[in-house]
């Protein structure tokens, strides 16, 4: 099965600030990996396909890069609305894991 | 506009089965790769299992395996969820999730329909 492990697990930002989270994939997944948000209480969001493709009506401050193992997601400008937590899939193939998330908080 | 609407959720003794809907409108259903991903309550996203769109097709996270059966109805636009020997642990929230493409991420996700498991 392949293991994704995201980093940090949770982190705290000023608003403007450039946050990175990483997710490694093992095996690697070629650059099928997938980013999504949730907020608190809210139905997951897909933000980022095909490791660095942005899905229609996410704000542009978001940006994925990657592929095979290695995956981030860049918030470059950290706004109020964005406190959520993130996670990465692998959709390569069954089973399709998703990394343990990442908590995002404004300080 | 894509809907996705889960039902059947409830409370079940351990051991008990338990079926679950997803009703979709909003786009051809049966052109599209569908899966439910549960969460348990604190806890972060796990992928249970995927459908492709004739049905023919169907894949398993290792602990569904056995115990769940998905299966779609495409005449009713209907997405289901069959979850037999449930246990304490599968106590969670389940989203029935639509793929933009098939084989691809899930760019629609229902409200999810709670499923607990307790004696």
């Amino acid at each position: 099965d392949i293991q994704m492990t995201q980093s940090p697990s949770s982190l705290s930002a000023s608003v403007g600030d450039r946050v990175t989270i990483t997710c490694r994939a093992s095996p690697g997944v070629g650059n099928y990996l997938a980013w999504y948000q949730q907020k608190p209480g809210k139905v997951p969001k897909l933000l980022i396909y095909a490791a660095s493709a942005l899905q229609s009506g996410v704000p542009s401050r978001f940006s994925g890069s990657g592929s095979g193992t290695d995956f981030t997601l860049t918030i470059s400008n950290l706004q109020p609305e964005d406190v959520a937590t993130y996670y990465c899939q692998n959709y390569n193939r069954a089973p399709l894991t998703f990394g343990g998330g990442t908590k995002v908080e404004i300080k | 506009e894509v809907q996705l609407l889960e039902s059947g959720g409830g409370f079940i003794q351990p051991g008990g089965s338990l079926g679950l809907s997803c009703a979709a409108s909003g786009f051809t259903f049966s052109t599209y790769t569908m899966g439910w991903v549960r969460q348990a309550p604190g806890k972060g996203l796990e992928w249970v299992s995927d459908i492709n769109e004739s049905g023919a097709r169907t894949y398993y996270a290792e602990f569904a395996k056995g115990r769940f059966t998905i299966s779609r109805d495409n005449s009713k636009n209907t997405l289901y969820l069959q979850m037999n020997s449930l246990r304490a642990e599968d106590t969670a929230l389940y989203y029935c999730a639509k793929a933009s493409i098939s084989g691809s991420a899930y760019d629609n996700w229902g409200q999810g329909t709670l499923v607990t498991v307790s004696s």
